[in-house]
């Protein structure tokens, strides 16, 4: 298994305060990734990065933010939880972007993050 | 846009085959993967095609056709522990599309 964590695993925490999900991996992959799983939605990106402070925003963007100052570390911050927020986030990892070459680069993915806003 | 369709739900029998389906609307990407996911669990992944065509790997195999917009994942000798989410993921631009997954149930 790539080694990948996140914590804390479990968060409740309530409307309008600030939370920050860590995301550390030991494989020294140079691509990470933040998700967000909803029912019926599947997973959505949030933000990723392509190195060291190179950040960018992807699919659902708004009311998150990410740092990555260190290649193993990668932080999601909710400057202010609301409770559409609530949902299960994944950190994913990658050695090469997506899309980019004829051999795939699967995504090793971290065990969650359940957070639920109140 | 780039939707991704897969059923929500499936039902299948011990020992039986199922083929879940995911069809898309775009024909900009490098290929699509299929990603195993337990309740509760991250996902893993299960299978990559980027040529037309199929792909075995043991019980599960996946099949590709970028002309009709679809590609298929079939298993075979289906066990409880197969009862899971697939989700099917375009590979496409620097980025991953998901489908919302298919949640696949295995009764005895």
């Amino acid at each position: 298994d790539a080694g990948i964590t996140q914590s804390p695993r479990h968060k409740v925490t309530e409307t309008g305060t600030p939370v920050t999900l860590r995301c550390h991996q030991t494989e020294n992959h140079r691509y990470m990734y933040w998700y967000r799983q909803d029912p019926g939605h599947g997973l959505r990106l949030i933000h990723y990065s392509y190195g060291v402070k190179d950040t960018d925003k992807g699919e659902v963007s708004d009311g998150y933010s990410v740092s990555r100052s260190k290649t193993e570390d990668f932080l999601l911050t909710l400057e202010s939880a609301t409770s559409s927020q609530t949902s299960v986030y994944f950190c994913a990892i990658s050695e090469s972007p997506s899309g980019t070459t004829r051999v795939y680069n699967e995504q090793f993915f971290g065990p969650g993050t359940r957070l639920t806003v109140l | 846009g780039q939707n991704i369709d897969q059923p929500t739900e499936m039902t299948a029998t011990e020992g039986a085959i199922v083929q879940i389906n995911c069809t898309y609307q775009t024909s900009g990407f490098n290929g699509l993967f299929w990603y195993q996911q337990h309740a509760g669990e991250a996902p893993t992944f299960l299978s990559y095609n980027v040529l037309d065509g199929l792909e075995e790997k043991g019980r599960f195999s996946s099949f590709l056709s970028r002309s009709k917009g679809y590609i298929y994942l079939l298993l075979k000798e289906l066990q409880m522990k197969d009862s899971a989410s697939y989700l099917c993921a375009l590979d496409s631009n620097y980025q991953l599309i998901w489908g919302a997954g298919t949640k696949l149930i295995i009764k005895p």
